[in-house]
C-alpha cells in the first residue's frame, strides 16, 4: 500500500531563512507527488506536484520540491521564509486512479 | 472559475441525528473525493465519484455514505452521528486522476 511520511510535525524558522520540509514515500511503482498547504479555516491549497518529467518543480509561493527516487523522498524547500508563510503543509501521493493519501503534516512557524 | 463550493460551512449537530454536507465541483470536473480531517487522526479520505459511480471508498463504517448526481455536485450523508464525527469535512474536485484536487474550505460539524 502506498504511504507518506512527513518528518517533524512542528518546525520553526527564522523569517530569512531556508525553510526544508521533509516527505518520504513508500511505492514499489512510480507514484505522483503533491505539497498542499492550508492556512487556517480553510481548505488544502496546492503547492506544488510531481507527475512525470523534470524531477525538480517549482510551485508557487517561491516553494520547490525535488523527486529523488533513489531516496523515495520529495523534500518541499523555500530559499527565504516570509512570515505568510505559516501555515500547515502536507504531502501527497496517488498512483494512477487511486485516491491521494496524505502525510500528517507539518505545522510551519516563522520566527520575526 | 468558481472553485469547490461547500455548504454549510458550519454546522451543529447532536448525537444520533443525521447530517447531508453538500459540494458543487468546480465546472468540468468529474472526479469528486470526499476528507474528514481531525486533529488526532489527520486526513482521512472516505470515497471519490466519478461520473455519478462510487470509484474509490476508504475504511469508514457504512454510516457514512455519498452520492453524486449528473451536474457532478456531490452530496455526502452521516447517519446516527457520533460525537467522534465532529470533524472538518472536505470535499474535492478534479477533472481526472492523477490531476491534483482542487479543495473547497470545508464543513465543519460538531457533534454535541
Amino acid at each position: 500500500a502506498q504511504s507518506v511520511t512527513q518528518l517533524g510535525s512542528h518546525v520553526s524558522v527564522s523569517e530569512g531563512a531556508l525553510v526544508l520540509l521533509r516527505c518520504n514515500y513508500s511505492s514499489s511503482v512510480p507514484p505522483y507527488l503533491f505539497w498542499y498547504v492550508q492556512y487556517p479555516n480553510q481548505g488544502l491549497q496546492l503547492l506544488l506536484k510531481y507527475t512525470t518529467g523534470a524531477t525538480l518543480v517549482k510551485g508557487i509561493n517561491g516553494f520547490e520540491a525535488e523527486f529523488k527516487k533513489s531516496e523515495t523522498s520529495f523534500h518541499l524547500t523555500k530559499p527565504s521564509a516570509h512570515m505568510s508563510d505559516a501555515a500547515e503543509y502536507f504531502c501527497a501521493v496517488s498512483f494512477g486512479n487511486e485516491k491521494l493519501t496524505f502525510g500528517t503534516g507539518t505545522r510551519l512557524t516563522i520566527i520575526p | 472559475k468558481a472553485g469547490v463550493t461547500q455548504t454549510p460551512r458550519y454546522l451543529i449537530k447532536t448525537r444520533g441525528q443525521q447530517v447531508t454536507l453538500s459540494c458543487s465541483p468546480i465546472s468540468g470536473h468529474r472526479s469528486v473525493s470526499w476528507y474528514q480531517q481531525t486533529p488526532g487522526q489527520g486526513l482521512q479520505f472516505l470515497f471519490e465519484y466519478f461520473s455519478e459511480t462510487q470509484r474509490n471508498k476508504g475504511n469508514f463504517p457504512g454510516r457514512f455514505s455519498g452520492r453524486q448526481f449528473s451536474n457532478s455536485r456531490s452530496e455526502m450523508n452521516v447517519s446516527t452521528l457520533e460525537l467522534g464525527d465532529s470533524a472538518l469535512y472536505l470535499c474535492a474536485s478534479s477533472p481526472n486522476n492523477p490531476q491534483p484536487l482542487h479543495f473547497g474550505n470545508g464543513t465543519r460539524l460538531t457533534v454535541t
